[in-house]
């Protein structure tokens, strides 16, 4: 089974610019998660996606980032326009939809992407 | 969503077994308690839940005393390959979000 993926693995831009991500769950999880690291802080929340529904959106930063879930599939993360601050490791996690799996097996998260604006 | 409190580093030599505590002293009659992994440059890797008592797994067991306000994960005869950052994390078990706090860093030395 194919685990979480997420691309690019890296992504260096400019102030101003923008990027987008991309996270591909686990096929048939209902639920899907982005979290970041900024530079030295914890895991951070940004938001949890219930097929294609914004379920929890509370943990995003600022009206600069959007996340889609288009069809309830894949999931992309634009930060439009990027500034210093945004760098950091964003992670997507996927997890079935059923409280048993997600008991027995946890969130998947994927290797994440580091994004540096310089 | 309950705070938890760990160790921030261990150490600890192979073959041996490890025990890594967490307190939760406000975790909520619905909150479970996860144990995460992460590496260098991986996302983080669930290892084990448990609400009460003790949880067994493969991997590791997870130990929880009655009153619930702390949890130790319990990593049997551990290897280099277990070096690695863990996370203990407390919420509700209904797809919500995790809060992540500052891990464990555990160095398995040889």
């Amino acid at each position: 089974e194919a685990g979480v993926t997420q691309f690019p693995s890296h992504s260096v831009i400019e102030k101003g610019q923008t990027v987008t991500l991309r996270c591909d769950p686990i096929s048939g999880h209902d639920n899907l998660y982005w979290y970041r690291r900024v530079m030295g802080k914890e895991i951070k929340f940004l938001l949890h996606f219930v097929k294609e529904s914004k379920q929890d959106e509370s943990g995003m930063p600022n009206n600069r980032f959007l996340a889609e879930r288009t069809g309830g599939t894949y999931s992309t993360l634009k930060v439009q326009p990027a500034e210093l601050e945004d760098s950091g490791v964003y992670f997507c996690a996927s997890s079935p939809g059923g409280i048993r799996e997600a008991r027995t097996y946890g969130y998947t998260f994927g290797s994440g992407t580091r994004l540096t604006v310089v | 969503l309950a705070k938890t409190t760990q160790p921030i580093s261990m150490d600890s030599y192979e073959g041996q077994e490890v025990n890594i505590t967490c307190s939760h002293n406000n975790i909520a009659t619905n909150d479970y308690i996860t144990w995460y992994q992460q590496f260098p440059s991986q996302g983080p890797r669930f290892i084990i839940q448990g609400y009460k008592t003790k949880v067994t797994n493969e991997v590791a067991s997870l130990f929880i005393p009655a009153d619930r306000k702390s949890s130790t994960l319990s990593l049997p005869r551990v290897s280099l390959s277990d070096t690695a950052v863990y996370y203990c994390l407390v919420g509700d078990n209904a797809g919500n979000m995790l809060t992540f706090g500052g891990g464990t860093r555990l160095m398995v030395k040889p």
